[in-house]
Formats: structure tokens, sequence, C-alpha cells
């Protein structure tokens, strides 16, 4: 079955340093990969995504992720955080045909930023 | 991007009373719709997977009878939380993804908070 980890549940950078969210998984076949990011009280938003091709990803808010399979991992990077950035961070997978595959997500890691 | 809206946004109840919540697709079609629960400070536990026209396929350990979900339309499925207890309280969000998409991206409603007195 396919699951997600996020080992970091929080992460403080100052605003200005630059940001890595690990994201690592467990699926047997290529995964589709996604970074979602909450803030409170509110639903998700999409940051980017991982299908096939190039394994690193731009998405918007001037993140990136970059899938490597040898290490099962895709982990989200920033290279300046900005105060506003401060939310949940999700990290998920997606298995199955597109017809009709589940999400899962990750444990999520909350950022904080500080001045 | 593609619009998902939920309804009501918060809702505070008695025990024993049964509520309703939304999720509608503005802007697109979805065949599928998916349920999640989210208890404070932790990540998104998928309850159902709601089917356009037939049942919803519930996860493990989720009850069924609990958590009613119905998916009419191709714009609009309803989660039910019958006869509500203190335990239902959390926040709950919907997601859709667009039928004519291939991209299988998630678009999530702004969640639905739920306090059940």
């Amino acid at each position: 079955a396919q699951s997600v980890t996020q080992p970091d549940i929080h992460i403080t950078v100052s605003e200005g340093a630059s940001l890595e969210l690990r994201c690592n998984y467990s699926y047997g076949a290529t995964p589709y990969l996604f970074w979602y990011v909450q803030s409170p009280g509110q639903g998700l938003q999409l940051l980017l995504k991982y299908f096939s091709g190039d394994t690193l990803v731009q998405g918007i808010k001037g993140f990136e992720a970059e899938f490597k399979r040898s290490q099962s991992s895709f982990n989200l990077r920033k290279p300046s955080v900005h105060w506003s950035d401060a939310a949940e961070y999700f990290c998920a997978v997606g298995a199955g045909n597109t017809g009709g595959f589940k999400t899962i997500f990750g444990a999520g890691t909350r950022l904080f930023v500080k001045a | 991007g593609a619009v998902v809206s939920q309804h009501p946004s918060w809702v505070i109840c008695k025990s024993g009373t049964s509520v309703k919540i939304e999720c509608r697709s503005l802007d697109f079609q979805a065949t599928t719709m998916f349920w999640y629960r989210q208890f404070p400070k932790q990540s998104l536990m998928l309850m159902a997977t709601s089917n356009e026209g037939s049942k919803a396929t519930y996860e493990q350990g989720v009850e069924k009878d609990k958590f009613l979900i119905n998916h009419a339309s191709l714009t609009l499925s309803t989660l039910t939380v019958t006869s509500a207890h203190p335990e239902d309280s959390s926040f709950y969000i919907c997601s859709a993804r667009d039928s004519m998409s291939g991209s299988g991206e998630l678009f999530f409603g702004e969640g639905s908070r739920l306090t059940v007195l």
C-alpha cells in the first residue's frame, strides 16, 4: 500500500532564508506526487505536481520540488522564504489510474517564518 | 483554476441532530469527489470516495450509516453526519477531480468546521 512520510512536524526558518521540506513515499510503481499548502482554517491549494518527465518541477509562489526515484523522495524547496509562506504543507501521493485513484496525504509539516 | 465550494463553512449543532454539508464543483464536472476529515494539527484522513450516480466507497473504519454521502449530479456531493455527537466535531474537507482532465489534481473546498455541543 502506498504511504507518505513527512519527517518534520514543524520547521522554523528566517525570512529570506532557503527552505527544504522533506517527503518520502512508498509505492510500487511510478507515483503521482503532489505538494499542497493549507492556511489555517482553509482548504488546500496545489503548489506543484509530478507525473512524469523532468524530475525537477516548478510550482506556484516560487516553490520547486525534485523527484528522486532512488531515494523515494519528493522534497519541496524555496530559495527565499517570505513571511506569507507560513502555513501547513502536505505531500501527497496518488496511486492507481487517473480514472479512479486515491490521493494519500502525509502528516504535514508546519512552517513557521521568523522575522 | 477550477473552483470547489463547500457550504456551510462552519456549523454548530446539538448532539443527536443531523448536519448536511454540500460540496459543489463550480466550473467543471466531477464524477468523483472525495471527503476528508481533519483533526486539529493533523493530516487529512480520507473518509470516502463519492461517485456520481452510484454508492460511495468508504474507507475502512468509517461508518457508512453515520456519514451518508450522496453524489446526485456531476457538480454536487453531500455529506450528512447523522445523529451527530461531540466526537464528530471536526474539520471536513471535500475535493474533486475534473472529469475531463487527466491531471489527477484535486481541487479542494474551503472546508466545513462542525462543532457538536
